[in-house]
C-alpha cells in the first residue's frame, strides 16, 4: 500500500482536460511545497513532469500544471492528446524520518 | 547531455548480495544529490535511497534500511547501490536519477535485479 493515494485509472478524450488526484497527510504533502510528478510510458524510465507543486521543467508542456489544496495534490492536463496516455505518479517529501513517499500511480487513457 | 547508465543488476539468490553503479556523464557529477529509485514488476514508484554530494549525508527507504549501503565515487562520476541480505521483494527495476529538492530530474533507463531461488 502506496502513502500517497491516487486513483488507479482516469479517462479522457482528446481535447479535454483531466485531473489526476493525489492525497496524503500533514505529514507529507501537507506540510511541505515539495510535491513533485512524474509520466512513465510502459517499459521506459519516468520523467519529470512538475516540481515544487507547480513548477515546470524546462521542455514541459504548459498543457501540464500541478496544485495543491491542504493534503491533496492535483496534476492537470489540458488539450488531452494521445501521447499524454500513460502512468502518472506523485511523489512528496514525508519528512526527515521517511524522506520521500510515492503514489501508487495513476493510468491515464485517452479515449 | 545528462546520461545515466546503470549496471551490475541479475539474478541472485535469497539473503545474497549485489552491487549497482550508475555512471554518470554531461553534468557535473559532483555537484548533485543522487538517488536509487525501484519499480517491482507490474508496481509503483519506490523511493531507495539518497546521497549528498560530499557523501556526509545518506537516506533511506524503511524496506531497506540496514541492508543496503548508497555511496559514490566523485572522481570516477559513479554512484553505487549495495544490497545485502536481499529478499524476493526487492526485485525490482533499479532507476539512478539527479535529485533536486526531493524531485528526481533525470533517470537513467534502469536494470533489473530478480531475487529468486
Amino acid at each position: 500500500q502506496s502513502a500517497l493515494t491516487q486513483p488507479a485509472s482516469v479517462a479522457g478524450s482528446p481535447g479535454q482536460s483531466i485531473t489526476i488526484s493525489c492525497t496524503g497527510t500533514s505529514s507529507d504533502i501537507g506540510n511541505y511545497n515539495l510535491v513533485s510528478w512524474y509520466q512513465q510510458y510502459p517499459g521506459k524510465a519516468p520523467k519529470l513532469m512538475i516540481f515544487e507543486v507547480t513548477k515546470r521543467p524546462s521542455g514541459v508542456s504548459n498543457r501540464f500544471s500541478g496544485s495543491k489544496s491542504g493534503n491533496t495534490a492535483s496534476l492537470t492536463i489540458s488539450g488531452l492528446q494521445a501521447d499524454d496516455e500513460a502512468d502518472y505518479y506523485c511523489c512528496s517529501y514525508a519528512g526527515t524520518t521517511i524522506h520521500v513517499v510515492f503514489g501508487g500511480g495513476t493510468k491515464l487513457t485517452v479515449l | 547531455e545528462v546520461r545515466l547508465v546503470e549496471t551490475g543488476g541479475g539474478l541472485v539468490q535469497p539473503g545474497g548480495s549485489l552491487r549497482l553503479s550508475c555512471a554518470a556523464s554531461g553534468f557535473p557529477f559532483s555537484d548533485y544529490w543522487m538517488s536509487w529509485v525501484r519499480q517491482a514488476p507490474g508496481k509503483g514508484l519506490e523511493w531507495v535511497a539518497n546521497i549528498k554530494q560530499d557523501e556526509t549525508e545518506q537516506y533511506y527507504g524503511g524496506s531497506v534500511k540496514g541492508r543496503f549501503t548508497i555511496s559514490r565515487d566523485n572522481a570516477k562520476n559513479s554512484l553505487y547501490l549495495h544490497m545485502n541480505s536481499l529478499r524476493v521483494e526487492d526485485t525490482a527495476v533499479y532507476y539512478c536519477a539527479t535529485t533536486g529538492a526531493v524531485r528526481f530530474d533525470s533517470w537513467g533507463q534502469g536494470i533489473l535485479v530478480t531475487v529468486s531461488s
